[in-house]
């Protein structure tokens, strides 16, 4: 089955700043990647998501690029700001399977 | 527009009870639901998914089952809880296999 991996683990910028979350996956068929923001003690909720035909996307301070030669996908916000503290999530899903793998999370601090 | 209750939202219980956690859709029909499982500070789980009613897709060998008696409802069970099911439990509904998955508020699940 697909296997993904997300670094880091941890994240801790300064207001202002920009964050870069990366994960990689181990099937090439995959052809749809979301990301999620859950912050604590609350559920997932979708933030972006990017379909295998597509290099990047972009939704204001928030933008996903995806590799599929490389087999990576990363999510980068700019212009940090406190309430973009939480844990992110990436998962991948094949263009025959079921379900989604998700990533171990990120745990995202901005620093005001 | 759709919807998702999973109720309760906490729920303490001894060792060897049993349990039942309930999640409906409102505003949409047949679609896919997912049951997960979070430990604390870690990422997600997937126990259950179902693609239509009596159709339910178990991913990890436990002592929890699931149900899906109408098109809806996605119910999870267990006849006797271990310690090790404490845990935040996330009900997810997608329109079909790929495309994005939201998530209930989630029950936390604490075994005394």
């Amino acid at each position: 089955g697909e296997n993904v991996e997300q670094h880091p683990s941890t994240l801790s910028v300064q207001e202002g700043d920009s964050a870069v979350i990366k994960c990689t996956y181990s099937d090439s068929a995959s052809n749809y990647f979301p990301w999620y923001k859950q912050e604590l003690g609350k559920r997932p909720q979708l933030i972006i998501d990017i379909r295998s035909n597509v290099g990047e996307k972009k939704d204001q301070r928030i933008a996903v690029t995806l590799n599929k030669t490389a087999k990576h996908f990363s999510l980068h916000i700019t212009e940090t700001q406190p309430e973009d503290s939480a844990v992110y999530f990436c998962a991948a899903i094949t263009n025959t399977g079921n379900q989604f793998y998700f990533g171990t999370g990120t745990s995202l601090t901005v620093i005001p | 527009s759709q919807t998702i209750h999973q109720w309760p939202a906490t729920l303490v219980q001894p060792v060897g009870s049993p349990l039942s956690l309930e999640c409906t859709v409102e505003g949409t029909s047949n679609p896919n639901l997912y049951w997960y499982r979070q430990a604390a500070g870690r990422g997600l789980q997937l126990l259950f998914y179902s693609v239509g009613i009596g159709q339910i897709s178990s991913e990890v060998p436990q002592n929890l089952s699931a149900s899906r008696p109408q098109d809806r409802q996605f119910i999870l069970s267990s006849k006797k809880l271990l310690l090790s099911d404490s845990g935040f439990y996330l009900c997810a509904w997608s329109v079909r296999t790929r495309e994005p998955q939201h998530f209930g508020d989630g029950t936390r699940l604490s075994i005394l």
